[in-house]
């Protein structure tokens, strides 16, 4: 299986703040890379797509980054409705798989 | 807009079988090129996927839980069911139901239902 490190674990951070996520892959996925945000109680929704495409309706601070192993997601100013846990999950090979998540909160 | 409804059994014995349903609504999951899948996540883990059908009834599970689940579909009721058996505490937590498309991106999901294991 391809395994999926996220860091950090958790994040704490400010209205405002430019907030980055990283994800690494233990192989080259290409650009076989999606974002989900979870919000508490809720199932996860799709942010980003093919590792930097924004998914439609999603507001234009969240990006995301990256090709081969390494990839990035960033949010450029955190709103107070940003807080979530946040995973990457890559469908590069079966099984999916998901990075343990990045929980975000407000400073 | 495309909905998926988790149901079935919330509480369940150890050793038993859980059995879920996800019922698809305001679209159809004969629809071509869509996978339909389960995911769950375990009390302070992050998501694993179980497995997908697709509506021609071509399963694929997670090599980790293959030989306990069973997908499958069932077209006339556009629903998609999940069997997990040998049921054990660590199989407790929430279970989802999910559509996937072409670039294994899981764009609607269903609220979730969650499973408990326990005598």
């Amino acid at each position: 299986d391809i395994q999926m490190t996220q860091s950090p674990s958790s994040l704490s951070a400010s209205v405002g703040d430019r907030v980055t996520i990283t994800c690494q892959a233990s192989q080259d996925i290409t650009n076989y890379l999606n974002w989900y945000q979870q919000r508490p109680g809720k199932a996860p929704k799709i942010v980003i797509f093919d590792a930097s495409r924004l998914k439609t309706g999603v507001p234009s601070r969240f990006s995301g980054s990256g090709s081969g192993s390494h990839f990035t997601f960033t949010i450029t100013s955190l709103q107070p409705e940003d807080i979530a846990t946040y995973y990457c999950q890559q469908y590069d090979d079966l099984p999916y798989t998901f990075g343990q998540g990045t929980k975000l909160e407000i400073k | 807009q495309l909905q998926l409804q988790e149901s079935g059994s919330g509480l369940v014995k150890p050793s038993q079988t859980l059995s879920l349903t996800c019922a698809v609504s305001n679209g159809s999951l004969s629809s071509g090129g869509y996978s339909w899948n389960w995911i769950r996540q375990l009390p302070g883990k992050g998501l694993e996927w179980i497995g997908y059908i697709y509506h021609s009834g071509s399963p694929y599970y997670n090599p980790s839980l293959k030989s306990r689940v069973t997908i499958s579909v069932d077209r006339s009721k556009n629903h998609f069911s999940l069997k997990l058996n040998s049921l054990t505490a660590a199989d407790t937590g929430l279970y989802f139901c999910a559509r996937g498309d072409s670039s294994g991106e899981f764009d609607y999901w269903g609220q979730g239902t969650l499973v408990t294991v326990s005598s």
